[in-house]
C-alpha cells in the first residue's frame, strides 16, 4: 500500500540554524500539507501546498518557513533560523482530490524536530 | 472565537464495550468533519469522513454522526479491543478568509481499552 514517507525521523540543530525536513508524498496525489504538533498539544495546520504554489497558510507559517517541490517526488519544509519554540514533531500529508470530490489526506510517520 | 472540543482527556472502557468520543465546535461550519485515529510518536490515520449533509457513516466497527444543528459529531467503537488504544482526533474541515480550506483538529481524546 503507498504512503507518505519523510526524513530524517528526528533531527536535532542548534538555535539559529536551518534546517530541511523532507516528504515523498503518494505519488498520484495532488495536494500536500506540512503540519506541527508540540509535544502533548493538537496537530496544528501550517501550509498547504498545489499547483506548484502555497494555496494556504497559517498565522504559524511566518517568514522563517519555506516549502518546496523541487522535482516529481520530494516535498520539503525549510525553516531558515531555528528557535526553540519549533521544537515538534512535523507531519507531511498528502491527498488526491481531483476537482469533484474530497477525501482524506494520509499522514506520515512524522520528524521530530529538537532544537537545542 | 472558534474552537473544536473533545471530551475528557482519557476514556477508560472495558474490552467488549461500546466507546463513545465526542466533538463539539462553535463559531465554525465545515462542510466535512473527520476522525483520526493517532498512536504515540505516529502520525494521524485517517478512519472516516462525514459530509455535512450525512448524518451517519460506518465501516466495520465504526461508526460517526454528524449533528450539523448541535454542531457535534460522535464516535463509536463497538465491541472494544485493547488494540483500539489510542488518541483519537476530530478534525474540521473550515473554510479560512482566503475562501480556501484548512483541516483544523481538535487536541483529542485518549481511548484506554481494559482487558
Amino acid at each position: 500500500e503507498p504512503e507518505v514517507t519523510q526524513t530524517p525521523s528526528h533531527q536535532v540543530t542548534q538555535m539559529g540554524q536551518e534546517v530541511i525536513l523532507r516528504c515523498v508524498p503518494i505519488s498520484n496525489h495532488l495536494y500536500f500539507y506540512w503540519y506541527r504538533q508540540i509535544l502533548g498539544q493538537k496537530v496544528e495546520f501550517l501550509v498547504s501546498f498545489y499547483n506548484n504554489e502555497i494555496s494556504e497558510k497559517s498565522e504559524i507559517f511566518d517568514d522563517q518557513f519555506s516549502v518546496e517541490r523541487p522535482d516529481g517526488s520530494n516535498f520539503t519544509l525549510k525553516i531558515r533560523s531555528t528557535k526553540l519554540e519549533d521544537s515538534a514533531m512535523y507531519f507531511c500529508a498528502s491527498r488526491y482530490s481531483p476537482q469533484s470530490s474530497y477525501n482524506e489526506q494520509f499522514f506520515g510517520p512524522g520528524t521530530r524536530l529538537t532544537v537545542l | 472565537s472558534q474552537k473544536i472540543e473533545q471530551n475528557s482527556e482519557a476514556l477508560n472502557i472495558q474490552e467488549g464495550k461500546t466507546a463513545t468520543l465526542t466533538c463539539n465546535y462553535t463559531n465554525y461550519s465545515p462542510a466535512y468533519l473527520q476522525w483520526y485515529r493517532q498512536d504515540p510518536g505516529r502520525g494521524p490515520v485517517f478512519l472516516l469522513l462525514i459530509r455535512e449533509n450525512e448524518k451517519e457513516k460506518r465501516k466495520e466497527r465504526l461508526k460517526v454522526t454528524f449533528d450539523t444543528t448541535l454542531k457535534q459529531s460522535l464516535f463509536h467503537i463497538t465491541a472494544s479491543q485493547p488494540a483500539d488504544s489510542a488518541t483519537y482526533l476530530c478534525a474540521l474541515d473550515i473554510l479560512m478568509d482566503t475562501g480556501r480550506r484548512a483541516l483544523t483538529f481538535g487536541s483529542g481524546t485518549r481511548l484506554q481499552v481494559q482487558p
